[in-house]
């Protein structure tokens, strides 16, 4: 079966320090990837997405993340966090091959940044 | 406003009473999914719809049931809960592409089953 792990379960930052997040997935073929964000009590919302071309991915907030295939990894960073990035964060993985709506997570990362 | 819609929002019941929890979404999109959330697990696929019509299990779908009568609605259908379907359930839709595309969640549906 197929797996995505997140190895950091729970990090605790303090204002203006750097993160970065660990995701490596399991799938050998091509894949889409994903980083969504989950504010306390609400839904997820998509950080940033890797589907072909630069593996250095941008998104909203100031985040990014990194494809490394050989390594079958896609960390998310940022190189300074604010109060406000306290969420949970998943890795996802879309294996392209023929099916677009099977997506797996990751178990998520509780980060808490502390002002 | 594109949006994925879930009711009810939060719901208590009692082991056995079946009971539906709705999902709509008003961007034509041909794929939609029911995920749960549980504490260390993350989502995990109940199932998925590829189109009207068309379901598929995902990776615990045990207990559950969908139904896709129309493109813009995907119900979840707990025919007979019992406690170890308490959980935070969200629905999600996405379009049909070649590349892969995003995945647009609802709000969720807490779940308590007594």
């Amino acid at each position: 079966a197929q797996s995505v792990s997140q190895h950091n379960h729970h990090v605790i930052l303090s204002e203006a320090a750097s993160l970065e997040l660990g995701c490596n997935y399991s799938y050998g073929g091509t894949v889409n990837l994903f980083w969504y964000v989950q504010y306390p009590g609400q839904h997820l919302q998509l950080l940033l997405k890797y589907f072909s071309g630069d593996p250095l991915v941008k998104g909203i907030k100031g985040f990014e993340a990194e494809f490394i295939k050989s390594k079958f990894s896609f960390n998310l960073r940022k190189p300074s966090v604010q109060w406000s990035d306290t969420a949970e964060y998943f890795c996802a993985v879309n294996p392209r091959l023929y099916n677009f709506n099977k997506f797996y997570f990751g178990s998520g990362t509780k980060l808490n940044v502390k002002p | 406003e594109a949006q994925v819609t879930q009711n009810p929002r939060y719901l208590i019941t009692v082991t056995g009473k079946k009971l539906t929890v709705t999902c709509s979404q008003n961007m034509n999109h041909e794929y939609m999914s029911w995920y749960r959330q549980d504490p260390g697990l993350g989502l995990r696929q109940i199932y998925y719809s590829m189109n009207v019509e068309v379901t598929d299990k995902g990776d615990v779908p045990e207990g559950y049931k969908v139904s896709r009568k129309e493109k813009r609605n995907f119900p979840l259908i707990l025919e007979s809960p019992s406690p170890n379907q308490t959980s935070l359930y969200f629905c999600a839709s996405t379009r049909k592409g070649l590349a892969g595309e995003t995945q647009y969640f609802g709000p969720g549906t807490r779940l308590l089953v007594l």
